[in-house]
């Protein structure tokens, strides 16, 4: 069956503007995740979705960060603002609800100029 | 809290010779294990975990990993690599239970070379 899925595949924007990343889960998976991969963090938790709860936002690294899940599928990611260091490969994950072996999207590639 | 250490961010190794990258974690609460692989340009797949039972698990590939409690350690070994093992590999833990985070060690580069 279809994989987990994000678009797009690279973005580039300048510094200031704000970005809408998205992903697409795999069908029946009730949680989902986004991670950050970067040269000089590694990979990072920014947040998780299960099922109907709250989202677990500890891993956002500021308020510029924030996500959405829309009928507990599609999510998108949003940053406002961006920076620099925002650069990075962002990673969406997604899983049943135990235990979690996540499967990975091909992430997206965001440059900020 | 969890974390993970891999103290190899490069391991070059020649074809046919056996390879160990090592994993060591921390955690206040029982945890399951995984490897993850990142081929050249590709995204993030699973190669194994271990969520209970036997500490020794493996993979369809060759690799197998061995879960010690008492040392912390969830060490990946292969007996003998072949060139298309060269990638990224990455260990990561999560809380026991219902699904959950993961947190990832900074990652192995395999370097295998003839």
């Amino acid at each position: 069956g279809a994989g987990v899925s994000q678009s797009p595949s690279n973005k580039v924007t300048e510094k200031g503007k704000d970005v809408e990343l998205r992903c697409d889960p795999i069908s029946g998976h009730t949680a989902l995740y986004w991670y950050r991969q970067s040269l000089g963090q590694g990979l990072e938790f920014l947040i998780y979705f299960q099922g109907n709860s709250a989202p677990d936002k500890s891993g956002l690294p500021s308020d510029r960060f924030s996500a959405e899940r829309t009928g507990g599928s599609v999510s998108t990611l949003t940053i406002q603002r961006t920076q620099q260091e925002d650069s990075a490969v962002y990673l969406c994950a997604s899983s049943w609800d135990s235990p979690g072996t996540q499967y990975f999207g091909p992430g997206t590639r965001l440059t900020v100029l | 809290a969890q974390s993970v250490t891999q103290l190899d961010s490069q391991v070059p190794v020649f074809e046919e010779a056996p390879v160990e990258l090592r994993c060591n974690y921390s955690s206040s609460v029982s945890v399951y294990l995984f490897w993850y692989v990142q081929y050249p340009n590709q995204g993030l797949q699973l190669l194994l975990k271990y969520l209970s039972g036997s500490t020794l698990v493996e993979s369809i590939n060759g690799f197998e990993a061995e879960f010690n409690k008492s040392q912390t350690s969830f060490h990946l070994r292969k007996p003998s690599v072949h060139i298309s093992d060269t990638a990224e590999y990455f260990c990561a833990v999560s809380e026991t239970g219902t699904a959950s985070k993961l947190t990832f060690g900074t990652g192995t580069r395999l370097q295998v070379t003839l």
